[in-house]
């Protein structure tokens, strides 16, 4: 069954360090791949997007991701977190044909230490 | 550029009563158009979607309905709210078009609904 993984819930992190989020999927091929971010009471802003090509994708506020086919993973970094990166964050999957529907996971909470 | 609008930003409804939220998209034409369900402490929950003019495709059966009366309009309702109705509402936009194009999803600000 095609599905999406996030395994941490929460993640805490000092200000100034780096960080990775994880997202596993499962998926019959090479799907879309997308990270947003969620505000507390806000809606969803896309961060980045993966559909082809160079693996390593290159979002807003500094973020970025790389996709692993062999990890079946497409894991989002910043290399210096700041406070204003405090969210929730969720990695999600497109389908390549058919539907336009998302598989989303299920959320990281980050926790920003100052 | 493409902006999308929902109201009311928030709602407080006693149980048994009617709902309708509505969702309109602006800057673009013939989107596809989501409506999602965040309960609290839980992901995203897709509860429909539309391609068109009166096409709704309904994900989860349950308590609620969705219409799309103008090509970038689309409602959610209810004829009567339950308790496990309270959440947070999305309304999300994709273009029409090429399927990576169309899988690329737009979130409105939300609408947080409380049932009582």
């Amino acid at each position: 069954a095609q599905s999406v993984t996030q395994p941490d819930i929460h993640i805490t992190v000092s200000e100034g360090a780096s960080l990775e989020l994880r997202c596993n999927y499962s998926y019959g091929a090479t799907p879309y791949l997308f990270w947003y971010v969620q505000s507390p009471g806000q809606g969803l802003q896309l961060l980045l997007k993966y559909f082809s090509g160079d693996t390593l994708v290159q979002g807003i506020k500094g973020f970025e991701a790389e996709f692993k086919r062999s990890q079946s993973s497409f894991n989002l970094r910043k290399p210096s977190v700041h406070w204003s990166d405090a969210a929730e964050y969720f990695c999600a999957v497109g389908h390549t044909s058919g539907t336009y529907k998302y598989i989303f996971g299920t959320g990281t909470r980050l926790k920003v230490l100052a | 550029s493409q902006t999308i609008h929902q109201w009311p930003a928030t709602l407080v409804q006693p149980v048994g009563s009617p709902l309708s939220l509505e969702c309109t998209v602006e800057g673009t034409s013939n989107p596809n158009l989501y409506w999602y369900r965040q309960a609290a402490g839980r992901g995203l929950q897709l509860l429909f979607y539309s391609v068109g003019i009166g096409q709704i495709s309904s994900e989860v059966p349950q308590n609620l309905s969705a219409s799309r009366p103008q090509d970038r309009q689309f409602i959610l309702s209810s004829k009567k709210l339950l308790l496990s109705d309270s959440g947070f509402y999305l309304c999300a936009w994709s273009q029409r078009g090429p399927v990576a194009r169309a899988n690329t999803q737009y979130f409105g600000p939300g609408t947080r609904l409380t049932v009582l």
